[in-house]
């Protein structure tokens, strides 16, 4: 069954530094998505990706966030310059149109 | 309460017990999407339902879906331990957004 995959699973950088999220989609989606889960709260929508650019992004996505999808499969997120508060677990996730979002196993990013 | 609010917040029952949760949400909803999430990993979709439909299943899962009191409940049934896990209700708003709004989750805990 295919399946969103993410990596790394896990990624430990110093404040400042600038880290890069990889998701790899199911192949046949043309939506994609990065969520993001501080410990111990709600799962928050970051962005979604269709047709090469952005159609959406919340409050939480500002100029130090980009996404990008270099590659027919790759679809990654960028953070510039990282913030203590940045440190989460990131989900990618993909989809056809208005239908399931399939979630990776996300990458838990931890910022000292 | 927010949009997605599942209740209750926590549910401890025996194995071969049924299980549900209700969620609760305040805008019009294209879908509603029902996640499984184990401790610090990623989420797994369960099921989705779309705002004309009122009842679907899948294999031990129940959902039903009220849009007029704005509301679904999800059924699991004849749980088993592996069933442990938190669980998540997620719209997506009707009217073009993709983004999925998430609820604070519910903990199930199944005892052997």
């Amino acid at each position: 069954e295919p399946e969103v995959t993410q990596t790394p699973s896990h990624q430990v950088t110093q404040m400042g530094q600038e880290v890069i999220l990889r998701c790899v989609p199911i192949s046949n989606h043309l939506y994609f998505y990065w969520y993001r889960q501080i410990l111990g709260q709600k799962v928050e929508f970051l962005v979604s990706f269709y047709n090469n650019e952005i159609s959406e992004k919340s409050e939480i996505f500002d100029d130090q966030f980009s996404v990008e999808r270099p590659d027919g499969s790759n679809f990654t997120l960028k953070i510039r310059s990282t913030k203590l508060e940045d440190s989460a677990m990131y989900f990618c996730a993909s989809s056809s149109f208005y239908n399931e979002q399939f979630f990776g196993p996300g990458t838990r990013l931890t910022v000292l | 309460s927010q949009q997605g609010e599942e209740d209750p917040q926590a549910l401890s029952i025996q194995e071969g017990e049924n299980a549900t949760m209700n969620c609760s949400y305040k805008t019009s909803i294209n879908n509603l999407q029902w996640y499984r999430q184990n401790s610090g990993r990623g989420l797994v979709h369960l099921i989705l339902i779309r705002s004309n439909e009122r009842e679907k299943h899948s294999g031990r899962l129940r959902v039903t879906l009220d849009t007029s009191k704005k509301s679904s409940s999800l059924l699991i049934t004849a749980s088993r331990a592996a069933d442990t896990a938190s669980y998540f209700c997620a719209t997506l708003t009707q009217g073009g957004s993709e983004k999925l709004v998430f609820g604070k989750g519910m903990k199930l805990t199944v005892n052997p």
